[in-house]
């Protein structure tokens, strides 16, 4: 079992309020990762972290932002939620081997509806 | 940046039968070739995963091959059983530290009993 905790694991809200999504992992990991996903759909990087103080967007991060003050914790912000965001957004973390990547465990997701 | 393709999309096959998905990717420098299933509800969890130093591997019902010069690795399932049922996705990353992995779409199997 993967320690990694997404909170909340579900949230109804409505257009143009401010939401946080957390992301911890008692790994220890360096790396981190928020994908999101409609469901059984395909999954579209949204931010990765590398380290602390270390953020990278990915395709599709334009409306949200992310922090990295600690290493075990990575949360994902909407500053004004829109309908088009309800989606399942899921954090993963990984640690980096000497090879590079290695296996990334996933937290069970939290599906956002925006009303 | 990396682009991964997989297919199919779906694939539907009778319990004990194989199954077998494919994917592409475009950035000659990945060398972390993981596959994912995921169920209803959860998030993916690995199942197997290969490095570009290698060209097969295998865990009991599971295969993946990699080929580095066409830039494609598939994923075997031998003896399919109905728990095989899931979405299934593959991914690629480079060695840097600096690099996340990147998703291919997902490949729906369903096996019937």
């Amino acid at each position: 079992e993967a320690d990694i905790y997404q909170t909340p694991r579900y949230l109804v809200i409505g257009t143009g309020k401010k939401i946080t999504l957390e992301c911890s992992q008692t790994m220890g990991h360096d790396k981190m990762y928020w994908y999101q996903q409609d469901p059984g759909m395909e999954l579209h990087l949204i931010h990765y972290s590398y380290g602390v103080n270390s953020t990278e967007k990915g395709d599709l991060s334009s409306e949200s932002t992310v922090s990295r003050i600690r290493t075990e914790h990575f949360p994902l912000t909407l500053e004004s939620a829109r309908p088009s965001h309800t989606s399942q957004y899921l954090c993963a973390s990984s640690e980096s081997g000497p090879g590079g990547n290695t296996e990334a465990f996933f937290g069970q997701g939290t599906r956002l509806t925006v009303v | 940046g990396e682009n991964v393709e997989q297919h199919p999309s779906t694939l539907s096959v009778q319990e004990g039968d194989s199954a077998v998905i494919k994917c592409t990717y475009s950035d000659s420098a990945s060398n972390y070739f993981p596959w994912y299933k995921q169920e209803l509800g959860k998030g993916p969890q690995l199942i197997i995963d290969i490095r570009s130093n290698v060209g097969e591997k295998k865990d009991q019902r599971i295969a993946v091959t990699l080929n580095k010069t066409a830039k494609h690795f598939s994923l075997h399932i031998t003896e399919t059983q109905p728990e095989d049922s899931a979405v299934y996705f593959c991914a690629a990353s480079m060695g840097q530290a600096g690099t996340a992995l990147i998703f291919g779409k997902g490949t729906t199997l369903s096996v019937s009993s």
